[in-house]
């Protein structure tokens, strides 16, 4: 079956740090992958997605390229900011419509500090 | 982007009662909703899916006189658990997803059974 493994947080950096959370899948045939973010006592918000090999899903300085040869879908941005401290979970989905199930991983905790 | 609404977005009840969650797409049709419950510091627990005029598929587990699911429309879904206990206590989140649209999802419930 479908699954996705994260690293395990919480991830603490400086502002301003360079920040990667690492993501693989394991899946059938060719999965559209996604990051979410969840802020506190919130639901979860898309942050970018990837539809197929080599895609690089982009968006509020976040970026993921979605590696079929390593099944990566690895998040990073440049300089974190305080206001980026959330859980970001990486998840795949066997199409690119919203009618599938999402399999999610266990999600990472990051915390930006001054 | 898509909004989708979750209401209520917190609730405290007595044991026993019945509590009745929505969720509404408010700018796409859903043809699948999906209900997930969050326990704290972990991922997302899939629970059902509901597809438009038709009744919900429950993951393993889930019990479905429990946790009635209804999507009588292309833009609403509703969850009611029943005689709700103390260990029904929890975070749910509704998500919906249409043609050509990713999953989105609703800002979550906080449920606290006295």
């Amino acid at each position: 079956g479908n699954s996705v493994t994260q690293m395990e947080g919480p991830v603490t950096l400086s502002e301003e740090a360079f920040l990667t959370i690492n993501c693989t899948y394991t899946a059938t045939g060719y999965p559209s992958l996604f990051w979410y973010v969840q802020y506190p006592g919130e639901g979860l918000q898309l942050l970018l997605k990837a539809t197929k090999a080599d895609d690089k899903g982009s968006n509020k300085g976040f970026e993921a390229t979605y590696r079929k040869e390593t099944t990566s879908f690895h998040l990073e941005k440049g300089s974190v900011q305080v206001s980026d401290s959330a859980v970001y979970f990486c998840a795949l989905s066997g199409v690119t419509g919203g009618g599938n199930k999402l399999t999610f991983g266990t999600g990472t905790q990051l915390k930006v500090e001054l | 982007g898509a909004v989708v609404s979750q209401h209520p977005s917190w609730v405290i009840c007595k044991s026993g009662t019945s509590v009745k969650i929505e969720c509404r797409s408010l700018d796409f049709q859903a043809t699948t909703m999906f209900w997930y419950r969050q326990f704290p510091k972990q991922s997302l627990m899939l629970m059902a899916t509901s597809n438009e005029g038709s009744k919900a598929t429950y993951e393993q587990g889930v019990e479905k006189d429990k946790f009635l699911i209804n999507h009588a429309s292309l833009t609403l879904s509703t969850l009611t658990v029943t005689s709700a206990h103390p260990e029904d206590s929890s975070f749910y989140i509704c998500s919906a997803g249409g043609f050509n649209q990713p999953q989105h999802f609703g800002d979550g419930t906080r449920l606290s059974i006295l």
